[in-house]
């Protein structure tokens, strides 16, 4: 079945130990995107690529980045992570930017911060 | 500012009905996603509108009214397994989604 994988579903780090997410798709979609959520919050989007063009939300913290080497991969790195990044941290995949193509989400990978 | 407002927490009867209503300001508007999250888990995709009027797909049903900037999500016969987070997406003029922060449903037997 075609989806969005991500590794690992549960992640704990250190503070200030830096950390990598990763989102794998067999979607072929052009778009790929990372959510911050926490609890009872609304996903909080922090960057998506279209193609291989990276846009990043206006106030995503510079401790965050994030590579697409290729169509199918895509990671979030964490410089040094603080309790407040403690989250869910979602990838999901859209076709296009609009129209009705609607994001897939993976399950989600689950940071907490020691 | 941009603004999707939702109510926090809904409560509800196993086989009722239950309305979620979504308002929303936005600068544009190039439709409008209902995802439900179970706890813990990522958000699927329920329904899109983008014209007004009402979406039907099986048990859900989706609302929209342009306009009055308002949505609502319909579901009947409400089954235990109901019981998740409904949020509401709005896509603006950048073809950005804007995210409401989700209306917790809690369906009592």
């Amino acid at each position: 079945d075609a989806m969005v994988i991500q590794n690992p579903r549960y992640q704990v780090t250190q503070f200030g130990k830096p950390v990598t997410l990763s989102c794998s798709q067999t979607l072929n979609h052009n778009v790929m995107y990372w959510y911050q959520q926490k609890s009872s919050q609304a996903p909080k989007l922090l960057f998506h690529y279209y193609d291989k063009d990276f846009n990043n939300e206006a106030d995503t913290p510079d401790n965050f980045q994030s590579r697409r080497p290729n169509t199918s991969f895509c990671f979030l790195d964490i410089r040094s992570p603080g309790l407040g990044d403690a989250a869910m941290y979602l990838c999901a995949t859209s076709r296009l930017a609009g129209g009705p193509d609607t994001q897939y989400f993976g399950p989600g990978t689950r940071l907490t911060v020691l | 500012g941009q603004n999707i407002d939702q109510p926090t927490e809904m409560t509800a009867t196993e086989g009722a009905i239950v309305q979620i209503n979504c308002t929303y300001q936005t600068s544009g508007f190039n439709g409008l996603f209902w995802y439900q999250q179970h706890a813990g888990e990522a958000p699927t995709f329920l329904s899109y509108n983008v014209l007004d009027g009402l979406e039907e797909k099986g048990r859900f049903s989706s609302f929209l009214s342009r306009s009055k900037g308002y949505s609502y999500l319909l579901l009947k016969e409400l089954q235990m397994k109901d019981s998740a987070s409904y949020l509401c997406a709005v896509r603006d003029s950048n073809y950005q989604l804007i995210w409401g922060a989700g209306t917790k449903l809690i369906i009592k037997p």
